[in-house]
């Protein structure tokens, strides 16, 4: 079965420093992955997906994932964090050929101090 | 376009009553399902529905009922609150399979507390 594993709960960044969340997942086949993002007390905002093709995936609000199959991972990065970025955020997978699911990690946290 | 609309957004229930949450979409998607979020465990899927009249089982079913009578509304009933059923509660649809490129859609979330 798939499964995703966020390494860190809680990751706290000055604004303007670069920022990396790293997952990690294990699936048997090419997976589709999926960054989302949840401000406090909203619900979940797409942030980028990768299907397939460059493993350099750009997103919404300046946000960019690379896909990396030898290490199984899809790190999400930004160069310069904003105050608004702070929110928690999750990473998913698609769940096996011919399924609607996703199966999420248990998220991570990020505080910016101003 | 809405996209996924849930209501109620915040309830507070007493154990041992019932109650449905309700989800809707617009967007003419195949595709719904109910996911809990709860404090350091992610989200996790409750009940899906891959169309009208067809339901079934995600992770965590047990009590939570679900029905899909018509391709909008996907609504989720608890049938006797308990506590450990205080979460965030979120309805999402999609157009069809995610290996088409397809995406997931979430609705705002419910906040339900069940004391």
């Amino acid at each position: 079965a798939q499964s995703v594993t966020q390494p860190d709960i809680h990751i706290t960044v000055s604004e303007g420093a670069s920022l990396e969340l790293r997952c990690n997942y294990s699936y048997g086949a090419t997976p589709y992955l999926f960054w989302y993002v949840q401000s406090p007390g909203q619900g979940l905002q797409l942030l980028l997906k990768y299907f397939s093709g460059d493993t350099l995936v750009q997103g919404i609000k300046g946000f960019e994932a690379e896909f990396k199959r030898s290490q199984s991972s899809f790190n999400l990065r930004k160069p310069s964090v904003h105050w608004s970025d702070a929110a928690e955020y999750f990473c998913a997978i698609y769940s096996g050929a011919g399924s609607y699911q996703l199966t999420f990690g248990k998220g991570t946290k990020l505080s910016v101090i101003p | 376009n809405a996209g996924v609309t849930q209501t109620p957004k915040f309830q507070v229930l007493k154990t041992g009553q019932s109650m449905t949450l309700q989800c809707a979409q617009d967007m003419n998607h195949e595709y719904m399902s109910w996911y809990r979020q709860d404090p350091g465990m992610g989200l996790r899927l409750i009940h899906y529905s891959v169309g009208a009249g067809i339901t079934d089982q995600g992770e965590v079913p047990n009590g939570y009922n679900v029905s899909r009578s018509t391709t909008e509304d996907f609504p989720l009933r608890l049938l006797s609150a308990a506590p450990s059923q205080t979460s965030v509660y979120f309805c999402a649809s999609s157009y069809s399979i995610l290996d088409r490129g397809n995406t997931i859609y979430f609705g705002e979330g419910s906040w339900l507390t069940v004391v």
